[in-house]
């Protein structure tokens, strides 16, 4: 069982649609981040959050950090094809130093 | 250029064999860190390191070995090869102060 669960794993969608993911956990972290992974490439930093219920938007993606700061969502509006990627959400603890836990991963496919 | 750069990006090598695969960065980061990803696994930590000359266990650490006596250089070495270490390997930093994690691009390394 990971530590923080990403919900759907696999997400398949046609230009143009809204989508949601989610990113949960039982244990509380300091800040959370976001990154998105394309084929052969190392994951890009796209967010950090850091305060209980914090919005950050970027462009057409919005992200949430959820009050108790156990969970974050990410949601994009009006998907495009450059929004493929494999959707990477990671945790940071106070216990833990500089180590982040990452969640498994939503891949994300948005057909033209 | 600026960044963070490693090589080589793809590896063959036997079973038994030693094999280092490097890491640099430009950013003059404190910390390090070294990933491997596989499938439904996900990304997990193997080392890191604050600093030079200071280096500490992830989640997977047996098999590997890390030193650091540059800040910008942070080679990750498998000292006896085995077919389970096949993965993509990533190498990231960071700077002290936050827990942003920036990627390299990977490196693949097949041991048949």
């Amino acid at each position: 069982t990971q530590l923080l669960e990403q919900s759907p794993q696999f997400l398949s969608i046609q230009e143009g649609e809204n989508l949601t993911v989610y990113c949960n956990s039982s244990s509380v972290f300091s800040s959370l981040q976001w990154y998105r992974q394309e084929p052969g490439e190392g994951p890009v930093l796209l967010v950090t959050v850091v305060t209980g219920g914090e919005v950050k938007k970027l462009k057409r993606l919005t992200f949430q950090f959820g009050d108790a700061r156990k969970d974050s969502s990410l949601h994009i509006t009006a998907a495009q094809p450059g929004d493929t990627g494999l959707y990477l959400c990671a945790g940071a603890r106070r216990s833990a130093g500089n180590m982040l836990t990452f969640g498994g991963g939503t891949r994300l496919m948005v057909k033209p | 250029d600026a960044g963070i750069t490693q090589s080589p990006r793809y590896k063959i090598t036997e079973t038994g064999r030693q094999v280092t695969l490097m890491c640099h960065q430009t950013w003059s980061h404190s910390y390090m860190f070294w990933y491997r990803q596989d499938l439904g696994h996900g990304l997990r930590l193997i080392y890191y390191s604050a600093a030079a000359d200071i280096t500490d266990k992830g989640e997977v650490p047996d098999g590997y070995v890390v030193s650091r006596s540059k800040t910008e250089n942070f080679p990750l070495t498998l000292e006896s090869a085995t077919r389970s270490q096949t993965s993509v390997y990533f190498c990231a930093s960071g700077p002290s102060g936050t827990h942003e994690q920036y990627f390299g691009p990977g490196t693949r390394l097949t041991v048949t």
